[in-house]
């Protein structure tokens, strides 16, 4: 079982949409997630991170973390066709490494 | 603020050859780590420097890869010698404070083709 598990997608939402990406961890030492973008061949780019049970807001972006279910996710607003990427889900657990996951491809069509 | 640079953007090599990337991380920022993303799978953690010295190389695959940060600002990862097997596109980040809460930002990467 992969520690850090996302649907590879792609996930296709029209334009104005919500994107819903969802993400499962299987350590539950982790503490903090983080959400981040990534552009086919461009660094990833950090959006979004969460730290407690609940629903975290940024402009466009929610993250919700459920820890009893092991369950992190990342809701976009509105979606445009810029916010077509890969979405990368990453934790820490023990010391100070991310564990991603395998990342899921965000389509959105105008 | 100019972000985390790395250096360089591609390299082709032959197998048994010797290749070094370079990282440079966010200005002041202690610590940095090293990732590494091979076709299909995952970004995986290789190592983590605070300051010059080095906290955590669990992930480093073996003795092949050496990873230095004299005087604590940029890092080399050399890898000698390379294998097809280390292709694939390596990353670097850097964070301010280290810990299970920072924020730690990425570089561009450095995709390494072993031929």
């Amino acid at each position: 079982q992969k520690e850090v598990e996302q649907n590879s997608g792609p996930l296709s939402v029209p334009e104005g949409a919500i994107a819903s990406l969802n993400c499962t961890y299987s350590d539950r030492g982790s503490q903090s997630f983080f959400w981040y973008r990534q552009y086919s061949g461009k660094s990833p780019e950090l959006i979004m991170s969460i730290y407690s049970n609940g629903d975290k807001e940024d402009g466009r972006f929610t993250a919700q973390l459920n820890k009893a279910s092991q369950y992190v996710s990342l809701l976009i607003r509105d979606s445009q066709p810029s916010d077509s990427a890969t979405y990368l889900c990453a934790g820490y657990n023990a010391g100070n490494m991310l564990t991603f996951g395998g990342g899921t491809r965000l389509m959105v069509k105008p | 603020e100019a972000g985390v640079t790395q250096f360089p953007s591609h390299s082709v090599i032959e197998k048994g050859q010797t290749v070094t990337l370079r990282c440079d991380p966010i200005s002041g920022h202690d610590n940095l780590y090293w990732y590494r993303r091979v076709m299909g799978k995952e970004i995986k953690f290789l190592l983590h420097f605070v300051k010059e010295s080095k906290q955590d190389e669990s992930g480093m695959p073996n003795n092949r890869f050496l990873a230095e940060r004299t005087g604590g600002t940029y890092s080399t990862l050399k890898v000698q010698p390379a294998e097809l097997e280390d292709s694939g596109v390596y990353f670097c980040a850097s964070s301010l404070l280290g810990g299970g809460s920072d924020e730690q930002y990425f570089g561009p990467g450095t995709r390494l083709t072993v031929t």
